[in-house]
């Protein structure tokens, strides 16, 4: 089983839509949550950090489940600026356990 | 305001030659790290720096080494690089190995071998 799994899409959505991304660890002793956006042939960055029950930034919304190990990406009103590869980071107790997941490839079309 | 930078953006080099590559920052951030990002893949740890200090991952080919000379720059040398060596690296700093520290990623360098 792979540490961070995510469902690799692609997500293809209309502009406008809500769309939600999930993603699994296998390290019950994670404790900490990120997730990445990364558009094609270009580096990571970071779009939000997830350190308790959640978080939310303007349109994004993040959800953290540590009974059942998950995490969530919510995208509401999604802009064509939103296509890329979203990418779950699990870290550990220190950030040289950071564990990326595959990534969710999300296209948002006019 | 470039914060990482890598060198060069785009390497091609033949089968079993030497290669490397190079990191900066500017960011005057204690940990540096290489990354390994394949196709579709996610990015793979490789080593890290904390300061002087090296850090390789248990899986890591002796292939690759890295050299820190000092806190603004950081090398990966492939030392005979094969086919399956092709992909994009990644350098990254964070402030400190903490687990709430954000890592910063430069622009990457893909390699191609030949």
């Amino acid at each position: 089983r792979k540490e961070v799994e995510q469902d690799p899409g692609p997500f293809n959505v209309p502009e406008g839509a809500t769309v939600a991304f999930n993603c699994t660890y296998s390290n019950s002793a994670s404790q900490s949550f990120f997730w990445y956006r990364q558009d094609c042939r270009k580096e990571p960055k970071l779009l939000m950090s997830v350190y308790s029950s959640g978080n939310e930034d303007g349109r994004f919304t993040a959800q953290l489940n540590r009974a059942s190990q998950y995490i969530s990406l919510l995208i509401r009103d999604s802009k064509l600026s939103d296509s890329a590869t979203y990418l779950c980071v699990v870290n550990g107790r220190d950030n040289n356990d950071m564990r990326f997941g595959a990534g969710t490839r999300l296209t948002v079309k006019p | 305001d470039a914060m990482v930078i890598q060198n060069p953006r785009y390497q091609v080099t033949q089968f079993g030659k030497p290669v490397t590559l190079s990191c900066s920052q500017t960011l005057n951030h204690n940990v540096m790290y290489w990354y390994q990002q394949k196709s579709s893949q996610a990015p793979k740890l490789l080593f890290h720096y904390y300061d002087k200090d090296f850090n390789n991952e248990a899986d890591t080919p002796d292939n690759f080494q890295s050299r820190r000379p000092n806190t603004s720059f950081c090398f990966l040398d492939i030392r005979s690089p094969g086919l399956g060596d092709a992909a994009m690296y990644l350098c990254a700093t964070s402030r400190r190995s903490s687990s709430t520290d954000t890592q910063y990623f430069g622009p990457g360098t893909r390699l191609t071998v030949l």
